[in-house]
């Protein structure tokens, strides 16, 4: 049974272009969040998706938006790159939201922006 | 995770025991858990207390809650080498009908023979 899985597992991006990052959740799992882990620190929440559309929503800005397809996978974009935009970013699945455990995480994409 | 504040590092001898701290803000926590993270690797969800409990063991790791303080602590009993790896402390309250776990920056233990 496959976790979920994060595509790709690197990248370099250069300051200002767009980047978009992909996630399948894990099998049976139809909610996605996506967080930020800047080195040192704590994952961050961006958002999350659940029937498609985007349910709760962290502190950050509009650069950053998602998606979420009918089999339930996910992509998060971010527009306009900055060097604060390095960081691993974090896709974790669960079932439904209201459920206050089992997010599984993938392992992550690290993002590189120069 | 300025909601949530660990110390940021802890070294122990193997077979000994580890204790991580962590405290929190938010009175209204429902759920408070500890995840591990490995080098390379995502979050594991260890274990979870919920917020009208005081205790929870659960084989190696015994969690403690005092409410009252708002403080949370993991326990780790015969640590071992493979137990070096980052502890995050989250919290989380019920918003939207969704439970979102607010991470601390997290606890590097390191674990020599």
């Amino acid at each position: 049974d496959a976790g979920v899985t994060q595509s790709p597992t690197h990248l370099i991006k250069t300051r200002g272009q767009q980047v978009t990052l992909r996630c399948s959740p894990k099998s049976g799992h139809d909610t996605v969040s996506w967080y930020q882990q800047a080195l040192g620190q704590g994952p961050q929440f961006i958002f999350q998706y659940y029937e498609e559309e985007e349910r709760q929503r962290g502190n950050f800005p509009d650069r950053f938006s998602g998606h979420q397809f009918p089999n339930y996978s996910s992509e998060l974009n971010v527009n306009a790159l900055l060097l604060g935009d390095s960081a691993l970013y974090l896709c974790a699945s669960s079932l439904v939201p209201g459920r206050p455990y089992g997010y599984t995480f993938g392992s992550g994409t690290r993002l590189t922006v120069v | 995770g300025e909601d949530v504040e660990q110390s940021l590092f802890l070294s122990v001898r193997e077979g000994d025991s580890s204790v991580i701290n962590c405290t929190y803000t938010d009175s209204s926590s429902t759920y408070l858990y500890w995840y591990k993270q490995e080098p390379g690797a995502g979050l594991q969800l260890l274990t979870y207390i919920f917020s009208n409990m005081d205790m929870k063991q659960d084989q190696r790791l015994t969690v403690l809650l005092n409410k009252k303080d708002k403080h949370l602590s993991l326990r780790i009993a015969d640590t071992q080498t493979g137990d070096s790896a980052i502890y995050f402390c989250a919290e989380s309250l019920a918003s939207g009908g969704s439970y979102i776990p607010t991470f601390g920056r997290g606890t590097s233990l390191i674990v020599h023979p």
